[in-house]
């Protein structure tokens, strides 16, 4: 299957600092990314869908200014978590698709983001 | 709303089979997924259904009846790396995938 790398895989942060995280699509055109967010235990949450070039769509619930997405090239999607709290700790996992190849998503490795 | 059902948990022995069920309602339907997660990783994809009937992949079949609403993944001769979270997914009619909380499945020797 297509190839989606996420780094970093691991960071941890001081509150109120910011933290950058990628998402490359090596071997496919991503015509759209989705970023996710996971608790222990819990299902996938949606946060936000970007398609190359346009802004990204927000789920209801999820603050845009502290969850920037960037969509700037077919390859690659970045989501930068500012202002980082203790509360953002959590799992964040991107997946990319060729709309125009592809029916299923392939996810990237998944970030651990710990906030101290 | 929509809303996708599946067991939290389910139990098996090392080379069994087990069948984890998934049901949903969604507004739209445009196929139907099955990932695998291991904790602490990003999910896999497994299988896609969008038509009626079984798909066959090695130990892995899924099932899909869209007449209702209803779908299985069908593992067999279960190793024990296969202890993992299944999670099923369906894509509704805005293209956007409805996630299950995913079926937390432990393999026993």
């Amino acid at each position: 299957g297509a190839v989606v790398s996420q780094h970093p895989s691991r960071v941890i942060c001081k509150s109120g600092t910011s933290v950058k995280i990628e998402c490359r699509s090596l071997d496919f055109q991503a015509t759209t990314m989705f970023w996710y967010r996971q608790f222990p235990k819990k299902s996938l949450m949606l946060m936000a869908t970007s398609n190359e070039g346009s802004k990204a769509t927000y789920e209801q619930g999820v603050e845009k200014d502290k969850f920037l997405i960037n969509h700037a090239s077919l390859t690659l999607s970045t989501l930068t978590v500012t202002s980082a709290h203790p509360e953002d700790s959590s799992f964040y996992i991107c997946s990319a698709r060729d709309d125009r190849a592809h029916t299923e998503a392939f996810f990237g490795q998944g970030t651990r983001l710990t906030v101290v | 709303g929509q809303n996708i059902d599946q067991p939290t948990e389910m139990t098996a022995t090392e080379g069994a089979i087990v069948q984890i069920n998934c049901t949903y309602q969604t507004s739209g339907f445009n196929g139907l997924f099955w990932y695998q997660q291991h904790a602490g990783e990003a999910p896999t994809f497994l299988s896609y259904n969008v038509l009626d009937g079984l798909e066959e992949k090695g130990r892995f079949s899924s099932f899909l009846s869209r007449s209702k609403g209803y779908s299985y993944l069908l593992l067999k001769e279960l190793q024990m790396k296969d202890s993992a979270s299944y999670l099923c997914a369906v894509m509704d009619s805005n293209y956007q995938l409805i996630w299950g909380a995913g079926t937390k499945l432990i393999i026993k020797p």
